[in-house]
């Protein structure tokens, strides 16, 4: 079953813009870990935040996560034409690697 | 270099047929995993394994069959009792146990089509 929902289901912006991408999720969650896809190609993994952190940063990436609300989102600052891609939030239960996809966020950014 | 090959990219099948995706990985990983994607939609999980000789059934596992006879092979089977098989397949791999860090390695997909 999808337990985690993104919104928006697509964004459009320009170059040098800020990007953000939610994720819901239902139940409660060991992980929450960050995807990123280009068009027809496999998955790559970006971030991972554990349900005892609150941010994570990485590069131009901020990853929170609000247990509370069962939600996280994912920030790209300074967004490049290359970051156009759909990006998925993942959530891993007591099992690792048994994780369960959300539909995703497709990102343009124009240059 | 280390990673995840899937063959054939492209695949097309007739109804009534079986066809047999390949996954291989050089990357020393114990678990391995095969997911469903359709177009606009997330990743479903239909077989996982964690060690040789023995996988479990995920979500959308009717129709699919696996096999996990060496650590570095994991090949899923669609079967003609697959009622809508046309979808992009992906395998993925990850550590186990104390060494895990939760983090999947996807290959790059097997996209089959049933004409």
């Amino acid at each position: 079953s999808q337990q985690g929902e993104e919104d928006p289901q697509a964004l459009s912006i320009q170059e040098g813009e800020n990007a953000t991408m939610n994720c819901s999720y239902k139940t409660s969650i060991n992980n929450l870990q960050w995807y990123r896809q280009n068009s027809g190609r496999g998955l790559v993994h970006l971030i991972l935040i554990r349900s005892n952190e609150r941010e994570k940063h990485s590069g131009r990436l901020r990853v929170t996560l609000d247990t509370s609300k069962k939600s996280s989102s994912l920030l790209i600052t300074a967004s490049r034409a290359a970051d156009t891609a759909s990006y998925f939030c993942a959530t891993g239960g007591t099992s690792y690697g048994k994780l369960t996809f959300g539909q995703g966020t497709i990102l343009t950014v124009h240059p | 270099d280390g990673g995840i090959t899937q063959s054939p990219k492209y695949l097309f099948r007739k109804e009534g047929q079986n066809v047999t995706l390949s996954c291989e990985q050089n990357l020393n990983h114990d678990a391995m995993y095969w997911y469903r994607q359709d177009p606009g939609q997330g990743l479903r999980l239909i077989y996982y394994s964690q060690i040789v000789n023995d996988f479990q059934k995920g979500d959308i596992a009717e129709g699919y069959s696996v096999s996990r006879e060496k650590k570095e092979s994991f090949p899923l089977t669609v079967t003609s009792a697959q009622k809508n098989p046309t979808a992009f397949y992906l395998c993925a791999s990850s550590r186990r146990g104390s060494q895990n860090t939760g983090e999947l390695f996807f290959g790059e997909g097997s996209r089959l089509t049933v004409l």
